[in-house]
């Protein structure tokens, strides 16, 4: 399977805190993309970072990429309780024609006001 | 931020009839458009990539005689389920990519549609 591994799955924090979330892939990308998903609902873009960045920042968001690891991580700074939701990166792939784009595992993560 | 507009938001059907999902991008042109189905606190596992004109291009172990996917115009894709079953209720959630952003842009979702087969 392409799908990306995501992790932790689930992550609870107090407000106030940060958190981390770790994305791993398995083959070469041109960009890799971060989701939020609430519950029940479609996926919002929140960072795209390209092959040859290895750093993005966007508000209280940070992304990192390390393609020679094929990882990324999502920071959140000082979280909210808003912040509660399901977050998923996708990688493009080459196929059918187009690039595709295949989501990771995700993880749950649920701020604690 | 370019919307994509999905209907019906929630189905439900008897086992054995045919339900069919649109997916409109707003105010934007989709060449392409990709249907995802996505089960209980999991991820999303791409289906079909629809392409505006051509036929769709289905991912291993999906059904194409299933899930017809029509992509009639650059607004516009739909996914029908053909004789529903309870196994096909899930989370189904069309995305698209504007045409102008090329090939590796950003997708915006629609929000989803509740499909439930009795």
């Amino acid at each position: 399977s392409q799908q990306g591994e995501e992790d932790p799955q689930a992550l609870s924090i107090q407000e106030g805190e940060n958190a981390t979330m770790n994305c791993s892939y398995k083959t070469s990308i041109n960009n890799l993309q971060w989701y939020r998903q609430n519950s029940g609902r479609g996926l919002v873009h929140l960072i795209l970072i390209r092959s040859n960045e290895r750093e993005k920042h966007s508000g209280r968001l940070r992304v990192t990429l390390d393609t020679s690891k094929k990882s990324s991580s999502l920071l959140i700074t000082a979280s909210r309780a808003a912040d509660t939701a399901s977050y998923f990166c996708a990688t493009d792939a080459w196929g059918s024609g187009t690039y595709k784009y295949i989501f990771g595992t995700g993880t749950r993560l649920k701020v604690l006001a | 931020g370019a919307v994509v507009s999905q209907h019906p938001s929630r189905v439900i059907c008897k086992s054995g009839t045919s339900v069919k999902i649109e997916c409109r991008s707003l105010d934007f042109q989709a060449t392409t458009m990709f249907w995802y189905r996505q089960f209980p606190k999991q991820s999303l596992m791409l289906m079909a990539t629809s392409n505006e004109g051509s036929k769709a291009t289905y991912e291993q172990g999906v059904e194409k005689d299933k899930f017809l996917i029509n992509h009639a115009s650059l607004t516009l894709s739909t996914l029908t389920v053909t004789s529903a079953h309870p196994e096909d209720s899930s989370f189904y959630i069309c995305s698209a990519r504007d045409r102008l952003w090329g090939s590796t842009g950003e997708l915006f979702f629609g929000e989803g549609s509740r499909l439930t087969v009795l």
